[in-house]
């Protein structure tokens, strides 16, 4: 069964860099895509950006160029980097696995963590 | 970006009652269309995933139809862990987005 976890720093202040890993076990992260899922408190779901193995990467534009998602195959790990942080990427931060057998879809997550921007 | 709006925001339903929710895509999508389910404090779960596939280990109350745009979540005989948040998700086209959910509560 795969299982994911994220760590990291739970507090972050302003205009400083959010870094956040994900853990994978129980499978190979050297296939699939691995994505950043973010929600911010009682809000909806907001799709950051998703690595392949090879370490290619796709992110949505609305993170302009404050994102980079980058992967530690020796360590089964993918990780977050959110650059010039505010108040509005307060969060729960989850990452998730993405199958893509007959579509594209999320199909394991993290527990998730939540993230505060705060001084 | 493609725009999910999903209806309705919120409903109240009993035990055993069948719930519809709906999902309409701002363009066409195809069929890629997911749904997620989600409790409080947990993360969401894949439920249904290209608009009718039901992802395993979900119950079969649980069913999906649609395309193109319009597209419907059906619950049959809800039972009480179905009481949660539902999300619909399109992966035609990056950036993936989501609806913004139907709370389905209690009655």
């Amino acid at each position: 069964q795969v299982q994911l976890q994220e760590s990291g720093p739970g507090l972050v202040k302003p205009s400083e860099t959010l870094s956040l890993t994900c853990t994978v076990s129980g499978g190979s992260i050297s296939t699939y895509y691995w994505s950043w899922i973010r929600q911010p408190p009682g809000k909806g779901l907001e799709w950051i950006g998703y690595i392949i193995y090879s370490g290619n990467t796709h992110y949505n534009p609305s993170f302009n160029s404050r994102v980079t998602i980058f992967v530690d195959t020796s360590k089964n790990q993918f990780s977050l980097k959110l650059s010039s942080v505010t108040a509005a990427d307060t969060a729960v931060y989850y990452c998730a696995r993405e199958g893509y057998a007959g579509g594209r879809r999320f199909d394991y997550w993290g527990q998730g963590i939540l993230v505060t921007v705060s001084s | 970006d493609i725009q999910m709006t999903q209806s309705p925001s919120s409903l109240s339903a009993s035990l055993g009652d069948t719930v519809t929710i709906t999902c309409r895509a701002s363009q066409t999508i195809t069929n890629y269309l997911n749904w997620y389910q989600q409790k409080p404090g947990k993360a969401p779960k894949l439920l249904i995933y290209t608009a009718s596939s039901l992802q395993s280990g979900v119950p079969s109350r649980f069913s999906g139809s649609g395309s193109g745009t319009d597209f419907t979540l059906t619950i049959s005989s809800l039972q009480p862990e179905d009481f949660a948040t539902y999300y619909c998700q399109q992966s035609d086209r990056t950036p993936w987005t989501f609806g913004q959910g139907t709370k389905v509560e209690i009655k």
